[in-house]
């Protein structure tokens, strides 16, 4: 069972590119999340869908735009990438959209903006 | 501002102590859920406590929620090098049930 992948695992970019980071889950999931991870900053929640063909924002939205075309897919795009978004980030997903149940975490992607 | 706040930050000890962290807030939580996180990885759930006082244990690790739900601990008895990694709790507050995540304890056991 391979539950959330993420894609790339770790990225050099360039200031002012383009960036998508791929999330997959083959859990059925109804909600997925997107993080970043930054120290001493713990986890902040950028954006989340409740269920395919909803998103909406969360924390720290700025910069970044997903889409949930399907159930198994939430890719984050960066479309002008900035140096303050050097951090890793987490897909997540859940059963329901209800803050009850596990969260479900993938490896991270490690992305770095020179 | 943060809500749930996670003490001690940085804790290290040797492979057979105890030790006790702690998950404090003003706010009332519905629920409390506790991850662990080892390097290089997505944080796991442990556990996930929902009722004011409840204790639930996994192994050599037990969980409590305050009678208020305000707080909760985590302690381990008998740490192993294998318990190293960064413990996160996360609570769901709020009409919202908005969750709320804390900065974690990172935990080093040493052998």
């Amino acid at each position: 069972i391979a539950g959330i992948t993420q894609a790339p695992t770790s990225q050099i970019l360039a200031a002012g590119r383009r960036m998508t980071l791929r999330c997959t889950q083959d859990m059925r999931h109804n909600a997925m999340y997107w993080y970043r991870q930054d120290l001493g900053l713990g986890l902040r929640l950028i954006h989340y869908s409740n269920t395919a063909g909803t998103t909406g924002k969360g924390e720290v939205p700025d910069g970044y735009s997903v889409s949930r075309a399907n159930t198994d897919d939430f890719p984050l795009t960066l479309a002008s990438a900035v140096p303050s978004q050097t951090s890793v980030y987490f897909c997540a997903s859940r059963m329901d959209r209800a803050n009850t149940g596990e969260l479900f975490f993938g490896e991270g992607s490690r992305l770095t903006v020179l | 501002t943060q809500l749930l706040e996670q003490s001690p930050q940085f804790l290290s000890i040797q492979e057979g102590e105890n030790l006790t962290v702690y998950c404090n807030s003003s706010s009332v939580f519905s629920s409390l859920q506790w991850y662990r996180q080892e390097p290089g990885e997505g944080p796991v759930l442990l556990v996930t406590v929902v009722t004011g006082g409840e204790v639930k244990k996994l192994k050599r690790l037990t969980f409590q929620f305050g009678d208020a739900r305000k707080d909760s601990s985590l302690h381990i008895t008998a740490a192993q090098p294998g318990d190293t990694g960064l413990y996160l709790c996360a609570g769901v507050a709020g009409n919202n049930r908005k969750l709320i995540w804390g900065l974690g304890t990172s935990l080093a056991v040493n052998p």
